[in-house]
This record gives structure tokens, sequence and C-alpha cells, in this order.
């Protein structure tokens, strides 16, 4: 069976300090893979998506980025947080244009 | 711009009642539609999804989808409180091999002893 992970669970970072989240997926190959960020209160928004190694799409410009240096692996990072980039980010992965699973989060808070 | 409406709730309901939670789309050419829960503090769970029109049910859950007035339902029997949560509808539209996802705000639904 596949599973999805993320660390850290819970981040509590400065505001100008660098981020930089995992997420592994396994029992699977080739998975696409995906980058939400949820804010207090609101709904889901896509960040990134790859599917692919080096394959990566940005939905919403900001400073963030997004790599995946492995098939299985898919890394978040940003140079300088911001207030704003707090919220719990969730990793997700989906066999192709159908159900995507979701990892248990990282709750990120930038002070 | 693809939307997803939802009902923010919160939706309460008595214990052992049928809960309803509904959905609306913008895009009528949306080929594959999902529900998920999501408890406080932890992340979205798929709970059903269905492609075609009519009925699908899983144990305590319905999914109901009527693509003609873009509108997909999810029924709950026998509420228990330990469904009180979050209920997240998502859309695929198609077009795309990666399968965006559109997102719902998410209903809040109570259920009270």
């Amino acid at each position: 069976s596949q599973t999805i992970h993320q660390w850290p669970a819970t981040l509590v970072q400065p505001v100008g300090s660098p981020l930089s989240l995992e997420c592994t997926v396994e029992g699977t190959s080739n998975p696409n893979l995906y980058w939400y960020r949820q804010a207090a209160g609101r709904g889901l928004q896509l960040l990134f998506y790859s599917v692919g190694i080096g394959q990566i799409s940005s939905e919403v410009p900001q400073n963030l980025s997004a790599s995946r240096p492995q098939d299985r692996q898919f890394i978040l990072s940003s140079k300088k947080l911001l207030l704003s980039d707090s919220g719990f980010y969730l990793c997700a992965w989906s066999s192709g244009p159908y159900e995507q699973y979701f990892g248990p989060g990282t709750r990120l808070t930038v002070t | 711009q693809k939307e997803v409406e939802q009902n923010s709730g919160p939706l309460s309901v008595p214990e052992g009642a049928i809960a309803s939670l509904n959905c609306t789309y913008s895009d009528r050419g949306s080929q594959s539609f999902f529900w998920y829960r999501q408890y406080s503090g932890k992340s979205p769970e798929l709970i059903m999804s269905i492609y075609s029109n009519g009925d699908k049910e899983d144990g305590r859950f319905t999914a109901q989808l009527n693509k003609a007035s873009q509108y997909v339902s999810l029924l709950i029997r026998d509420s228990q409180p330990s469904d009180s949560a979050t209920y997240l509808c998502a859309v695929y539209a198609g077009g795309t091999s990666y399968g965006k996802l559109t997102f719902g705000q998410g209903t809040i639904l109570t259920v009270h002893p």
C-alpha cells in the first residue's frame, strides 16, 4: 500500500529565515506530487505540482520554490520567510488525474 | 475562473440523523468529483469519489452527482459525533494530466449527542 510522509510536523521560524519541507511517497512509482497551503480557516491553495523528476509547475507566484530530486521526493523551500507564509502545508500524491491522497502536513508558524 | 461552492455552515445535526452536504461547480465539463473529510488540525482524508451521474454508496456515505445541474452532494446516514469535521468538495475539470483539483471552502459539520 502507498504511504506519504512529511516532515517536520511542526515548525516555528523567524521572519527572513530559510525553509525546507520534505515529502516522500512509498509504494508507488512516478506519482504526481502536489504542495498545498491551507491558511487558518481558509481553503486549500495549490502551490506547486510535479508530474516527474525535475518537472515543477507553479500555480501561485510567491517567495516559495519546489524541487523534485527523486521520483518519490518533493521539497518545498524558501530563502526568506514572510509572516504571510504561516499555514498548514500539505503534500499530496496521485497516480494521474484521479484521487489525491494527502500527507499528515506541516504546521508552519512564522514569527 | 473555475469555482466550487459549498455552504460554510456550520451544519448541526443530532446523532442518528442524516447530514446533507452540498456542492456546486461552475465548469460544466468537470469529470471527477471527490469528498474529503478534515478533522481539526489534521490533513484531508478522501472518503468518496464519484464520476458518473447518480448515486454511489459506501457504508453510511452516499455521494450524489447531477452533472446537468452541476451539483454534487454527500449524505451521511446515522450521523455520529465522530463525523464532526470539515467536509471538502473537490472537482477535477479535465484537460490536464496532472489532475488539478479545485476545492471548495468546506462545510463544517457538527453532530451533537
